[in-house]
């Protein structure tokens, strides 16, 4: 089981926005991080730092963290955007890191 | 550039042991910590341990003491994970990562490396 939780799938008309969101005690205290992974391909983080995205990632892509809670938002999805997202954190402990459990987001 | 480039396939069979390495390129070698994560066939990412280039020093994850053991290379810019005592469960997808982090509360990975695929079969 993971520490910290999300939805398994959410679907999204395209050009809509479409909430991620990762629930965990360990939230509280430790921003979580956010990745995107397409069939066949690595993780690529999306969303790090609180609310910072890496170059080349489109600024549709935001985060935002409030209790135990971290939401990645896509704001204006693209049919790109399909994928698997996952949150990952350290857990409460504060010794390990842990992801979450995935969410498929599909565009429509 | 920055750069992860991880061994190839393995194919084990049930009881042995596998070790990958992951090739580090681009940066300074002990300034980052690298990360180890596997995912299996169809399901998500499970973060397994981290290693410390500077120090040697590692964290693993519960599920894996005892059998998983992280090395570096300092001359080679190199990490290698060995995961023993292999069972069909382990027949996953083995990627590299590296660590950044903000103060005391934040932690990302990138880049990644492109991942080994690790079957487990009799």
């Amino acid at each position: 089981s993971s520490e910290v939780t999300q939805d398994p799938a959410v679907s999204v008309a395209l050009g809509q926005t479409v909430r991620i969101t990762c629930q965990g005690d360990s939230l509280r205290k430790y921003y979580a991080s956010w990745y995107q992974q397409k069939p066949g391909q690595a993780p690529v983080v999306v969303i790090y730092d609180k609310n910072n995205r890496p170059s080349g990632i489109p600024d549709r892509f935001s985060g935002s963290s409030s209790g135990n809670t971290a939401s990645l938002t896509i704001t204006g999805a693209q049919a790109e955007d399909e994928a698997d997202y996952y949150c990952f954190s350290r857990d409460s402990t504060g010794n390990h890191w842990v992801f979450g459990g995935g969410t498929n987001v599909t565009v429509l | 550039q920055e750069q992860l480039v991880q061994s190839g396939a393995e194919v084990k069979k049930p009881g042995a042991s596998v070790k990958v390495s992951c090739k580090t390129s681009g940066y300074t070698f002990n300034s980052h910590y690298i990360h180890w994560v596997r995912q299996a066939p169809g399901q998500g990412l499970e973060w397994m341990g981290v290693i410390n280039p500077s120090g040697d020093t590692t964290r693993y994850h519960q599920k894996f003491q005892g059998r998983l053991t992280m090395t570096r290379d300092t001359s080679t810019s190199t990490i290698y994970m060995e995961l023993s005592s292999l069972r069909s469960e382990d027949t996953a997808l083995y990627y590299c990562a590296r660590d950044w982090s903000s103060g005391d509360s934040s932690w990302w990975l990138d880049p990644w490396g492109q991942g080994t695929l690790v079957t487990v079969s009799s």
